[in-house]
C-alpha cells in the first residue's frame, strides 16, 4: 500500500538552528499538509499546500516556518530559527483528490530543541 | 471551522463491540465525516468516512444520523490493538482538517 514517508524520524537541534523536515507524499496525491503534535496534546494544523502554493495556514505557521516542494516528489517544512516550544512531532499528510479529503499521514518526525 | 464533540475516554472489553459517538451539530452540507485513530507513538491513521449514508469497511462501520448532526463509529469486536485515540473530524474539498482531543479508547483483556 502506498505510504507517506518522512525523514528524519528524530532530530535533535540547538535552539536558534535551522531545521528542515522532509516528506515524500504519495505520488499521485495533489494536496499536502503539515501538522504538529506537542507531547500529550492534540494534533494541530500548520499549513496546506496545493498547486505549488500555500492554500491555508494556521496562526502557528508564522514567519519562522516555510514550506516548499522543490521537485516532483519532496515536500519540506523549514523552521528557520528553532525555539524550545517547537519541540513536537511533525506529521506530513497528503490527499489524492479534494472531494472527501481523506488524509494519509506519515509516521512523523520528532523534533527536539535543546 | 466546523467542530466536533466526543467523550474524552471510553472503555471496552476485548471481543465486544464498541460504539464511539460524535456530535457535529454545525456540520455543513458539503462536509464529509471522517474518523481517524492514533495508536501510541504513531501518526493518525484513516479509519472510515461518509457523507450521508452508513458505511462499512474492513476496519469499522460508520452510522450517520439522518440529520447528519451526529455519527457513531462502530468497532464490531474490539481487540487490544484497537486501543488508541479516535478522532471524529469534518472536512472535504481540499480544506484543512481540524483535530479535536478525540476519544481515548481503553480495551480490557
Amino acid at each position: 500500500e502506498p505510504e507517506v514517508t518522512q525523514t528524519p524520524s528524530h532530530q535533535v537541534t540547538q535552539m536558534g538552528q535551522e531545521v528542515i523536515l522532509r516528506c515524500v507524499p504519495i505520488s499521485n496525491h495533489l494536496y499536502f499538509y503539515w501538522y504538529r503534535q506537542i507531547l500529550g496534546q492534540k494534533v494541530e494544523f500548520l499549513v496546506s499546500f496545493y498547486n505549488n502554493e500555500i492554500s491555508e495556514k494556521s496562526e502557528i505557521f508564522d514567519d519562522q516556518f516555510s514550506v516548499e516542494r522543490p521537485d516532483g516528489s519532496n515536500f519540506t517544512l523549514k523552521i528557520r530559527s528553532t525555539k524550545l516550544e517547537d519541540s513536537a512531532m511533525y506529521f506530513c499528510a497528503s490527499v489524492e483528490v479534494s472531494g472527501a479529503n481523506v488524509l494519509t499521514f506519515g509516521a512523523g518526525s520528532r523534533l527536539t530543541v535543546l | 471551522d466546523a467542530k466536533t464533540t466526543q467523550p474524552n475516554s471510553m472503555e471496552s472489553n476485548e471481543e465486544e463491540p464498541v460504539h464511539l459517538p460524535c456530535n457535529h451539530s454545525t456540520i455543513s452540507g458539503t462536509d464529509y465525516i471522517h474518523w481517524y485513530r492514533q495508536l501510541p507513538s504513531q501518526g493518525p491513521e484513516y479509519v472510515i468516512h461518509g457523507l450521508t449514508s452508513n458505511v462499512n469497511n474492513r476496519m469499522a462501520s460508520l452510522a450517520i444520523a439522518e440529520d447528519r448532526k451526529s455519527s457513531t463509529l462502530i468497532l464490531h469486536r474490539a481487540t487490544l490493538r484497537d486501543a488508541a485515540v479516535y478522532y471524529c473530524t469534518l472536512g472535504g474539498g481540499g480544506f484543512k482538517t481540524i483535530f479535536g482531543a478525540g476519544t481515548r479508547l481503553f480495551v480490557k483483556a
